[in-house]
């Protein structure tokens, strides 16, 4: 059975960083390409960043970009997201979801980040 | 960016009832559309990808249609578990997508 558990969501202050994880299980990691998706409390969905399976191709939504940092250790079966310079609206649940030919076939149950002083 | 406008934003039907949730793109977007469940507390889950293809264990009263910028995803008849918020996805300029806002479909 596929799973993706996120974890390393908490509360931060405005400008802080926090790291989040997602340990894979279930299939082979390294053969997919993941992704990191967040809602925002009430909202809807959001892509935010995008990494192939050999690292070479990353992608990030112009939200987000040069203040995330998408990363993964296939040799771990995980996925991570740096986030840096956070900011009020960054608050949200975040999802990993793996990438198949384009969907996202396969979600995390997320995890909560809180931006607030 | 490519935006994706979901209609109606609340759709209020019974359980045996049809239901029709439009996706409209602000520019062609071919097949590469997908439609998402998201239930309360719940991560989205994949209903349809390629406009049309059912995902896998997604029974057959879900199905969607349509190309370029209009889109519909249809149940043909509603169970009390269909009740949820849904999604489409566009992918055109994978690996960048949108979402549309949701449409809620409540009883």
């Amino acid at each position: 059975e596929v799973q993706l558990v996120e974890s390393g969501g908490g509360l931060v202050q405005p400008g802080g960083s926090l790291r989040l994880s997602c340990e894979a299980s279930g299939f082979t990691f390294s053969s997919y390409s993941m992704n990191w998706v967040r809602q925002a409390p009430g909202k809807g969905l959001e892509w935010i960043s995008y990494i192939s399976t050999s690292l070479v191709t990353i992608y990030y939504a112009d939200s987000v970009k040069g203040r995330f940092t998408i990363s993964r250790d296939n040799a771990k079966n995980s996925l991570y997201l740096q986030m840096n310079s956070l900011r009020d609206e960054d608050t949200g649940i975040y999802y990993c979801a793996r990438d198949r030919s384009r969907w996202f076939d396969s979600w995390g149950q997320g995890t909560l980040v809180t931006v607030s002083s | 960016e490519i935006v994706l406008t979901q209609s109606p934003a609340t759709l209020s039907l019974s359980a045996g009832d049809r239901a029709t949730l439009s996706c409209r793109a602000s520019q062609s977007v071919s097949s590469y559309l997908a439609w998402y469940q998201q239930k309360p507390g719940q991560a989205p889950r994949l209903l349809i990808y390629d406009a049309s293809y059912r995902a896998t264990g997604i029974p057959a009263r879900f199905s969607g249609s349509g190309s370029g910028t209009d889109f519909t995803l249809t149940i043909s008849s509603l169970e009390s578990e269909d009740f949820a918020v849904y999604y489409c996805q566009q992918r055109s300029n994978w690996p960048r997508g949108t979402f549309g806002q949701g449409t809620r479909l409540e009883i």
